[in-house]
């Protein structure tokens, strides 16, 4: 299997731009999550979705961010405006259903600069 | 106080040196796991324990549930260990939800 595969690996951006992360998680896995990691927070959850269903998005910092799931093989977090306040790594993980330990697959992550 | 804590913060060795990285949490685990973050790099999992000890390699992994504390130790360190090591569990509470630790910066010295 190919792994979490998230695009774009890179992102550079001007303030108040909309900016639309991608990620597939790997095939048969039931679980989404999206991420950020700052220098400031560490790694903070945002979203995760169970069956392509938001199950917690209580980590979502406002309503300029937005993520879904419209099938099994795909995801996108949305920012729109973005703000350089949003300048950060974001990883998407996924899961598998029948995981009694909750072991997640990280994606190698995309680094978004906002200008 | 945060519910998964990790000592040391920075951690710098010299090659060759043998390492530990602790983690004490506060909540019923289901599981606990070791992740390794190179810079610029992915999220690449080490271990993941519910009791006991693992080994992989050079790397050596104990969980104590009684004690809520697992350590991940390092033998024979080499600069290419340099990377952030973080501790997370997974609650028993139900939800699939990680809780992190801040992470152990680990810099080998050759």
């Amino acid at each position: 299997d190919a792994g979490v595969i998230q695009s774009p690996r890179h992102e550079v951006t001007e303030m108040g731009q909309e900016v639309t992360l991608r990620c597939k998680p790997i095939s048969g896995h039931d679980y989404l999550f999206w991420y950020r990691q700052t220098m400031m927070r560490g790694l903070e959850l945002l979203i995760y979705f169970n069956n392509n269903v938001p199950i917690d998005d209580s980590g979502m910092p406002e309503d300029r961010f937005s993520a879904k799931m419209p099938n099994a093989s795909f995801s996108t977090l949305k920012i729109q405006p973005s703000e350089p306040r949003d300048s950060a790594v974001y990883f998407c993980a996924s899961s598998p259903e029948d995981s009694s330990y909750n072991e997640q697959f990280f994606g190698p992550g995309t680094r978004l600069t906002v200008l | 106080k945060n519910e998964v804590e990790q000592s040391p913060q920075n951690l710098t060795a010299q090659e060759g040196e043998f390492i530990t990285i602790n983690c004490s949490y506060s909540v019923g685990i289901s599981a606990l796991h070791w992740l390794q973050q190179h810079p610029g790099g992915g999220i690449v999992s080490l271990f993941m324990l519910s009791s006991g000890k693992k080994k992989h390699g050079r790397l050596i992994a104990t969980i104590n549930i009684q004690e809520k504390h697992s350590s991940l130790h390092i033998t024979a360190s080499h600069p290419r260990d340099s990377a952030v090591y973080i501790c997370a569990v997974a609650p028993t509470s139900g939800t699939y939800k990680y809780i992190f630790g801040t992470g152990t910066r680990l810099k080998v010295l050759a």
